[in-house]
């Protein structure tokens, strides 16, 4: 069955800092790749998707993530950390058919000043 | 182009009662997904409905059910609620049923059971 891990329940970083969240996923075909964002009390928002193509993906909000076959692996970074980046971050997975996201625990990511 | 939204957005219930939530997709949309988030389970798929037609279910109760009506807009039904069934239920939907499509998700509707 396919499995996303997501290593890191909590990440804290300092504004201007690198970000860089970690997400690795399970299975014998790879998968269509996630990054959503999750604000308190809101629903998830999607930051970029990798499903063929070109393995560095861009986002929005100046996120990227690098899709890594050989290491069954695809991390979110951002270059410089922001405030308003402090939100829980989840990556998912899902099959060519079909509209059934498999999630990671989650990441929090705290931005401190 | 409005967003995905979801009623009720906050609603406490008994155990033992049913509840029904909505989801009204993105217009267009023809895919609905619903999702429970829980602390503990985190994020977890409960089903996914495409055209009218259920395509995929997730690994939850018979007490969980869903459909969907022809202008593409869905309903999930809760009976016999638990205190375990408190949590936010999101929706999500998608032009279509690949898995490569884009799913927009709306708010949620945060559910407690007392």
């Amino acid at each position: 069955a396919q499995s996303v891990t997501q290593l890191g329940s909590h990440v804290s970083v300092s504004e201007g800092a690198l970000v860089l969240l970690r997400c690795n996923y399970s299975s014998s075909v790879p998968p269509y790749l996630f990054w959503y964002v999750q604000y308190p009390n809101q629903g998830l928002q999607l930051l970029l998707k990798y499903t063929t193509g070109a393995t560095l993906v861009k986002g929005i909000n100046g996120f990227e993530a690098e899709f890594k076959k050989s290491e069954t692996s695809f991390h979110l970074t951002k270059p410089s950390a922001h405030m308003s980046d402090a939100a829980e971050y989840f990556c998912a997975a899902t099959r060519e058919y079909g509209n059934k996201l498999v999630f990671g625990a989650g990441t929090i990511l705290r931005v401190k000043s | 182009k409005a967003g995905v939204t979801q009623t009720p957005r906050y609603l406490i219930k008994t155990r033992g009662q049913q509840v029904t939530l909505s989801c009204s997709p993105i217009s267009g949309h023809r895919s609905v997904s619903w999702y429970q988030q829980t602390p503990g389970q985190g994020l977890q798929f409960l089903f996914e409905y495409f055209s009218e037609t259920q395509r995929n279910k997730g690994n939850f109760p018979g007490r969980f059910s869903g459909r969907q009506f022809s202008n593409s807009r869905s309903e999930m039904n809760v009976s016999t609620l638990e205190l375990g069934d408190s949590a936010l239920y999101l929706c999500a939907s998608s032009l279509g049923d690949r898995g490569n499509y884009e799913q927009y998700f709306g708010p949620g509707t945060r559910l407690t059971v007392t």
